[in-house]
């Protein structure tokens, strides 16, 4: 199992682009996840899923839209990038049991840079 | 309001050493808790989590954590570290009344002395 992936690794975006973080995952989980991460600042929810079709705002959703159309994929959009987007973006997944108090799986995580 | 605090934000220790770290969190109902650790340029790797039961748990790679009610704490020990386990550590915290909601700490980051 690949587990979660995202791409790209590293991105540098100009103030008003956009762009989609890709994540896949190939556990069959319901649960899908996007985090940011800003230095010296714990995660941040942005948006998550509990299954295709089916998403949810977190924390930060503002600037972010996502979508859910398969169990596999949860793509996040950026519209119009702003320097305070730019941070280490991670999503996750994990199974149904607990949730999302679950063990929740993560990528390698995405590093955009918006100048 | 619930909030996680870890108040070392940067640890450094002897290899071989004991290691403790703190996590203290404010939540109206018994949370669930977990432990993470994030190596670098990685994701996040689930190191331990606590429902309910006994309230010594044992994780992965050594690591264990105690939950006190008392001292509304769950710190995370190894009794022998080594120069692989310098990575940054997040406590999280969640609880159903708060809503399915994982609040997560600033993290303490770990070095390992030779």
């Amino acid at each position: 199992n690949a587990g979660v992936t995202q791409t790209p690794k590293f991105r540098i975006l100009k103030i008003g682009q956009s762009m989609t973080l890709q994540c896949a995952q190939d556990m069959n989980h319901n649960y899908m996840y996007w985090y940011r991460q800003d230095p010296g600042m714990g995660l941040k929810l942005i948006y998550y899923s509990v299954g295709a079709g089916i998403t949810d705002k977190g924390e930060v959703p503002n600037g972010y839209n996502v979508s859910r159309s398969t169990t596999e994929d949860f793509p996040l959009r950026l519209e119009l990038a702003a320097p305070s987007q730019t941070s280490v973006y991670f999503c996750a997944s994990s199974y149904e049991g607990q949730g999302v108090f679950s063990e929740q799986y993560f990528g390698p995580g995405t590093r955009l840079t918006v100048t | 309001a619930q909030s996680v605090t870890q108040p070392d934000i940067h640890i450094t220790v002897s290899e071989g050493a004991s290691l403790e770290l703190r996590c203290n969190y404010s939540y109206g109902a018994t949370p669930y808790l977990f432990w993470y650790v994030q190596s670098p340029g990685q994701g996040l790797q689930l190191l331990l989590k606590y429902f309910s039961g006994d309230t010594l748990v044992q994780g992965i790679k050594g690591f264990e954590a105690e939950f006190k009610r008392s001292q509304s704490s769950f710190n995370l020990r190894k009794p022998s570290v080594h120069w692989s386990d310098a990575a940054e550590y997040f406590c999280a915290v969640g609880a159903k009344s708060s809503g399915d909601k994982l609040t997560f700490g600033t993290g303490t980051r770990l070095a390992v002395r030779p």
